[in-house]
């Protein structure tokens, strides 16, 4: 079965740079969630959209945007990176509902020098 | 703050005897739990869940407890497996209007063969 795709899978940036990352989520399912989990931390929110609308937000700072596109993939674009950026972000998908859980993507590792 | 909290960062089990891993909450808002098994390099994988509705759910080896008046729930698995070593965490959702999960910071679980 298909899974929830990322790219790139590893990337490494400096400082002050722009880094793009992208989501390419489970055929048919209609929400897209990020998550960012920092060295021994455990998986934090960041941003969700449902339809190609933001639905929820949390902990994103204001130096990252996220966005989903008409065939649902989601792109999350993070600028002015800090070293404190440098951390594993998931990309999950699902379908909309009370209790269907979310498939996780393999993740993107962003290493910020 | 912590809203999910795993007090146990690591726990070691003999192969063939039951694993517990345990999960306490905050928010009483709180109206789905799931727990994800995530190995290095791969993103979380889903393994069972509990609605807020239900004090017990079965899947195989894997049996997840909810004591809603302790705001606390166990995994049990039974028997535990070396392939189960791996980290689980535990997350919650909140209400309908957010779908987005809150983790704990994870229990690093080894099955010694």
């Amino acid at each position: 079965a298909a899974g929830v795709i990322q790219s790139p899978r590893h990337l490494i940036k400096e400082k002050r740079e722009t880094a793009t990352l992208k989501c390419y989520p489970i055929p048919r399912h209609d929400t897209v969630y990020w998550y960012q989990q920092g060295p021994g931390q455990d998986p934090q929110f960041l941003i969700s959209f449902y339809e190609k609308m933001q639905s929820d937000k949390g902990s994103i700072p204001d130096r990252f945007s996220a966005q989903q596109f008409s065939d649902y993939h989601s792109e999350l674009n993070m600028s002015s990176l800090e070293l404190g950026d440098s951390a594993l972000y998931f990309c999950a998908s699902s379908l909309r509902g009370s209790y269907n859980e979310q498939f996780f993507g393999p993740g993107t590792r962003l290493t910020v020098l | 703050d912590q809203q999910v909290k795993q007090n146990s960062p690591s726990l070691s089990v003999q192969e063939g005897r039951i694993s517990i891993l345990n999960c306490d909450y905050t928010n009483s808002m709180f109206d789905y739990f799931l727990w994800y098994k995530k190995y290095p390099a791969e993103g979380p994988t889903f393994l069972i869940s509990i609605s807020s509705i239900k004090d017990k759910n079965e899947d195989g080896r894997f049996t997840v407890f909810l004591n809603k008046s302790a705001k606390h729930l166990s995994l049990h698995i039974v028997p535990s497996q070396p392939g189960d070593s791996a980290v689980y965490f535990c997350a919650a959702r909140g209400r309908s209007g957010t779908y987005k999960y809150i983790f704990g910071t994870g229990t690093r679980l080894k099955v010694l063969a």
